[in-house]
């Protein structure tokens, strides 16, 4: 079974700290995804990477940034947090290509607060 | 650019009902990706179901069956006898045929079945 793990299930914040969220798939996937989810809008995309050390942004990726330095593991970066990044975040992984396996698979999710 | 539209916000029913979520969406591709995913109370995305634009036939598994009608843009999904473990927010999702781009998702809808 494919496997999406994220770091943290839940987590608070202080304004203007710098944020880390991990994300690690096992299952050599090319792509991973970070999405984030607030009620009323659904999931919007914030970046995502097919191949390591490459990034595009999504929807919405002022105010973040992400590395992905090892095939597995896709970090997403607050480089200051504010309140209005309270949110869950979403991590996915998919394989690349076309074809059986497009779909992409979720980690659990984790639940940032900024206070 | 694509789109997904998911109409219903929120839908309640009692238990046993039969239910239909609605699923539109708008692309320029002839060929792409639909889906279907289902977020339980515990937040993580299942997926359901991915359909190939090329494939309209539908599909029935159990008590979840789905209808893709490409005349009208459409990938219903339809939940027959529904029970309280039902009870979930289900994601429309669509991608492009090329091998490295993300799912765009609907805004959801929320399935409250009620004992």
């Amino acid at each position: 079974d494919v496997k999406v793990t994220q770091s943290s299930r839940y987590l608070v914040k202080r304004t203007g700290e710098k944020v880390f969220l991990e994300c690690v798939q096992d299952m050599d996937h090319e792509n991973m995804f970070w999405y984030r989810q607030d009620p009323g809008l659904g999931l919007r995309l914030i970046y995502f990477s097919y191949d390591v050390k490459m990034k595009e942004k999504g929807d919405i990726p002022e105010g973040y940034s992400v590395s992905r330095e090892k095939k597995e593991r896709f970090s997403l970066i607050l480089e200051s947090a504010s309140t209005n990044q309270t949110s869950m975040y979403l991590c996915a992984s998919s394989l690349g290509g076309t074809g059986d396996g497009v779909e992409a698979f979720f980690g659990q999710g984790t639940r940032l607060t900024v206070v | 650019a694509q789109k997904v539209t998911q109409a219903q916000t929120e839908i309640s029913v009692v238990e046993k009902e039969d239910v239909t979520l609605d699923c539109v969406y708008e692309t320029r591709d002839t060929t792409y990706y639909l889906f279907w995913y289902k977020q339980p109370p515990s937040g993580e995305l299942v997926f359901l179901i991915r359909r190939n634009s090329f494939d309209e036939q539908n599909e029935i598994s159990g008590r979840y069956s789905w209808n893709f009608q490409k005349s009208t843009s459409s990938f219903n999904f339809t939940i027959t006898a529904s029970q309280v473990v039902d009870s979930a927010v289900y994601f429309c999702a669509l991608r492009d045929p090329s091998g490295n781009t993300p799912l765009v998702f609907g805004k959801g809808t929320r399935l409250s079945v009620i004992a």
